[in-house]
Order: structure tokens, then sequence, then C-alpha cells
């Protein structure tokens, strides 16, 4: 079974420009979660989503962040205009059934994004 | 405060020890509790889940939770050079919000 994807695994873009990080998860798993550890930080909750729709958006750091999965497979999480401050690791995971804490959480190799 | 703090330190240990690491949290809420392993340039992948405070041992590896101190260990025996890795506490209330800590880089040395 093949486990999540990310795409691309190092992306180096200059401040004001547009960025796009993909997620493929997990065949047949529901929940998808976006989460960021900047550098010297610990790994930190972006969003959450169910199927398509997003359960918890709480981590997201600014409207510059958008995150989409149409469809309830893929998912994209775009950064317009990208800062400095945005570079880190991008790490997508996904569950199968979400609930009560109890579903582990399959996490991909992530997007490492630098900003110059 | 942070809601959980880990000591980010590299620890380094000689083949066969005992390696103790271990989270502290400020969030009374937690009820879940996990030790992930990322091996370099990979995602974090599971390796031990707690439900709320006593002990769990899966071969070498032994987590331990206590609520009352809001403290967590995880404890390896027997460790191998395939043990090097940084190990991430994390934890969550149960809305799958997972929160880290720094994570702590062990090298195990044959």
């Amino acid at each position: 079974e093949a486990g999540v994807t990310q795409f691309p695994s190092h992306s180096v873009i200059e401040k004001g420009q547009t960025v796009t990080l993909r997620c493929d998860p997990i065949s047949g798993h529901d929940n998808l979660y976006w989460y960021r550890r900047v550098m010297g930080k610990e790994i930190k909750f972006l969003l959450h989503f169910v199927k398509e729709s997003k359960q918890d958006e709480s981590g997201m750091p600014n409207n510059r962040f958008l995150a989409e999965r149409t469809g309830g497979t893929y998912s994209t999480l775009k950064v317009q205009p990208a800062e400095l401050e945005d570079s880190g690791v991008y790490f997508c995971a996904s569950s199968p059934r979400g609930g009560l804490g109890t579903d582990t959480q399959y996490f991909g190799p992530g997007t490492r994004l630098t900003v110059l | 405060q942070k809601e959980v703090e880990q000591d980010p330190g590299p620890l380094s240990v000689p083949e066969g020890a005992i390696v103790s690491l271990n989270c502290t949290y400020s969030n009374s809420a937690f009820q879940y509790f996990m030790w992930y392993r990322q091996y370099s340039r990979k995602g974090p992948e599971l390796l031990m889940y707690t439900y709320s405070s006593g002990n769990k041992e899966d071969g070498r590896f032994t987590a331990q939770v206590d609520k009352s101190s809001k403290y967590i260990s995880l404890f390896i025996r027997d460790s191998q050079p395939s043990d090097s890795a940084t190990y991430l506490c994390a934890m969550t209330s149960g809305n799958n919000r997972l929160a880290f800590g720094k994570g702590n880089q062990v090298v195990v040395i044959p």
C-alpha cells in the first residue's frame, strides 16, 4: 500500500512569489491534515480536512495560506505571496476514520520550502 | 507557556544502552499520548500510542504516562544502531489536532 506522498520534495522561491504544495493521502483515508515545522520549532498543526470539508483550520497562520481538497482526494496548500517566515517543512498526514484521537495519522515525507 | 515541552538536546548512547526520553505538557485536556520516530528526510512514523495514565510495552519500547504530573516518557531497551533517529512526543485532547514536542535526536553508537 502506497503511503502519503507529497510534491515537490523541495521548493526554493523568492519572497512575494506563489508556491503550491500537493499531498496525496493514503487511498481511502477521509481525513487529511497539514502540519508545518519552522526551523528550531516544533511541528505545528495547520488544518484538518474530512473528505473535502475543512473540519478545523485553527492553525492556519494567516490569509496568505489557502488549502483545498477538491473531490476529497488530494489536497493542495498554496502560499501567496510567500514571506521569509514561511520557510520550513510542510508535512501532510492522513488517517482513515478521525474520531476521538484514536486514529493513527500517517505522515508524508514533507515538502521543504525555502523562501529567499 | 508551550503546550508540550521536550528538551531538544541530542543524545548519544552506546549500543545496548537504555535510552530515556521525556516530555512535559501543560494542557490538562490531553488524553492521548504518542511517540513518533522520524528518520532523516522522512516523515514522522507512529511508534507508541497510549491513552491516559499507565505503562505500555511493545518489544524493546516502553511508554509511560503520568497524567497527575503531566509527564510522559519513552524508554528504549537494548538500543540498536537502527534506533538512531529523532523521537517526537505528541499528544491530543481527542480532536485529532496533534501537539508535538521539538524532538530528540538519538544516535546509537555501535
